[in-house]
């Protein structure tokens, strides 16, 4: 079974502080994402990587930076969190670079107070 | 129009009903997955479909990217089978399996 593990599962962060979501998996997986749910939208992309040092944006990456240590590992960053990035983050992994099943985390819910 | 549009919204059923789930396209669709969120907030992958009808227990999921619709049909449902149901599209040309997802169906299953 795959895992992909997120931590923290619930963060409190006030506006302007800096927030980072971590994610880990043990698929030995290349591509790894981050989405955010907010209630309506659905899961939307943030950011996702395919190797190790290296990130590309997805459809809403303002205000998000990602890093790729190693394969294994992917975070999100928020520089300054902001009250309009309260939702709830998800990390997935996938094996390939297409037609492939995710394999998602059980998320971070924020709150930006 | 939304790139994938989701309905219903929400549904509600009674144990041992049947029906059906059903995502449109506006435009053509490489692929479709189907997750199912639950009470917890996981998302359990259930179907992937680049093609043609899947079956998995009593879930049953069709993709037809001709047509521009996939649909997920529940058969004699559960209450573990509530929770919210998705669909995700990934889109041709190249989107390194970008996943477009529907806004989700609210499924309640009553005793």
């Amino acid at each position: 079974e795959a895992a992909v593990t997120q931590s923290p599962r619930s963060k409190v962060a006030v506006t302007g502080g800096k927030v980072t979501l971590s994610c880990h998996q043990t698929n030995n997986h290349d591509y790894m994402y981050w989405y955010r749910q907010d209630t309506g939208h659905g899961l939307r992309l943030i950011h996702y990587s395919y190797v190790a040092d290296s990130t590309e944006k997805g459809d809403i990456p303002d205000g998000y930076k990602a890093s790729r240590p190693s394969q294994e590992n992917f975070s999100l960053i928020l520089e300054l969190a902001s009250l309009s990035q309260t939702a709830v983050y998800f990390c997935a992994s996938s094996p390939g670079y297409s037609g492939n099943t995710l394999y998602f985390g059980e998320g971070s819910r924020l709150i930006v107070v | 129009g939304m790139p994938v549009e989701q309905n219903p919204p929400a549904l509600s059923l009674y144990e041992g009903a049947d029906s059906g789930l059903r995502c449109n396209f506006s435009t053509t669709m490489k692929s479709v997955q189907w997750f199912q969120q639950n009470h917890r907030g996981r998302l359990i992958t259930l179907f992937y479909l680049a093609q043609g009808t899947k079956e998995n227990g009593r879930l049953k999921s069709t993709f037809n990217s001709k047509e521009r619709y996939s649909t997920l049909h529940i058969k004699d449902a559960q209450l573990e089978d509530s929770g919210t149901y998705f669909c995700a599209a990934e889109a041709g040309g190249g989107s390194g399996n970008k996943l477009i997802f529907g806004t989700g169906t609210l499924l309640s299953v009553k005793p």
